[in-house]
């Protein structure tokens, strides 16, 4: 089935110790976006790739990257998580702006 | 700037109606409407563009009022499997997705 899958679904790093969140889509879709979301909390948009043009959100702190390096994955780069950054990462995408999004399934990230 | 959702909670007995509202300070080109259920993804409901439309899914219907820049999400007759939360996503023309905080429904049998 067509879909978009999250690797790994649980992740524990330590503080400091980069790490990176891996998503993936079936859905041939144009565009990814990464979102954090903690526990009892809305989805915060982090930033979105519309094919290969990356748009940041401007209060993503730039401990966070991301990568596209094509249209089927993209990845989330965490180079020195805080105790902070512990939280659920969902990766949703959609075929074009303003569709609906298809959420993974999410990786929860526990930072020790 | 993140939409406003109210009520932040509302507990259903089965077959009850509901009605969430998601109103925004900014001008919307769309509302996005989608439910989680605890230690699961958002799940897409319905998405409505500017122009005032209104828009139904089985049960479950929505309008955008584009000159308030207000949204409302009606739950009719609900069901059990309607208990979630329910996050309203805004976006203006320049494709920046904000959610509300959410609105837990719980139904009862």
């Amino acid at each position: 089935d067509a879909m978009v899958i999250q690797n790994p679904r649980y992740q524990v790093t330590q503080f400091g110790k980069p790490v990176t969140l891996s998503c993936s889509q079936t859905l041939n879709h144009n565009v990814m976006y990464w979102y954090q979301q903690k526990s009892s909390q809305a989805p915060k948009l982090l930033f979105h790739y519309y094919d290969k043009d990356f748009n940041n959100e401007a209060d993503t702190p730039d401990n966070f990257q991301s990568r596209r390096p094509n249209t089927s994955f993209c990845f989330l780069d965490i180079r020195s998580p805080g105790l902070g950054d512990a939280a659920m990462y969902l990766c949703a995408t959609s075929s074009d702006k303003s569709y609906e999004q298809y959420f993974g399934p999410g990786t929860r990230l526990t930072v020790t | 700037q993140q939409p406003v959702q109210s009520p932040q909670a509302v507990i259903l007995r089965e077959g009850e109606d509901a009605v969430i509202n998601c109103s925004s300070s900014k001008a919307l080109y769309s509302v996005h409407w989608y439910r989680q259920k605890h230690g699961e993804a958002p799940v897409f409901l319905m998405i409505l563009l500017k122009g005032g439309e209104q828009k139904g899914h089985e049960k479950i219907s929505a309008s955008f009022n584009e000159k308030k820049q207000q949204s409302s999400l009606y739950l009719t007759a609900s069901q059990l499997s309607y208990s979630g939360t329910y996050f309203c996503g805004t976006e203006t023309n320049n494709n920046d997705m904000r959610f509300g905080a959410g609105t837990r429904l719980t139904v009862k049998p």
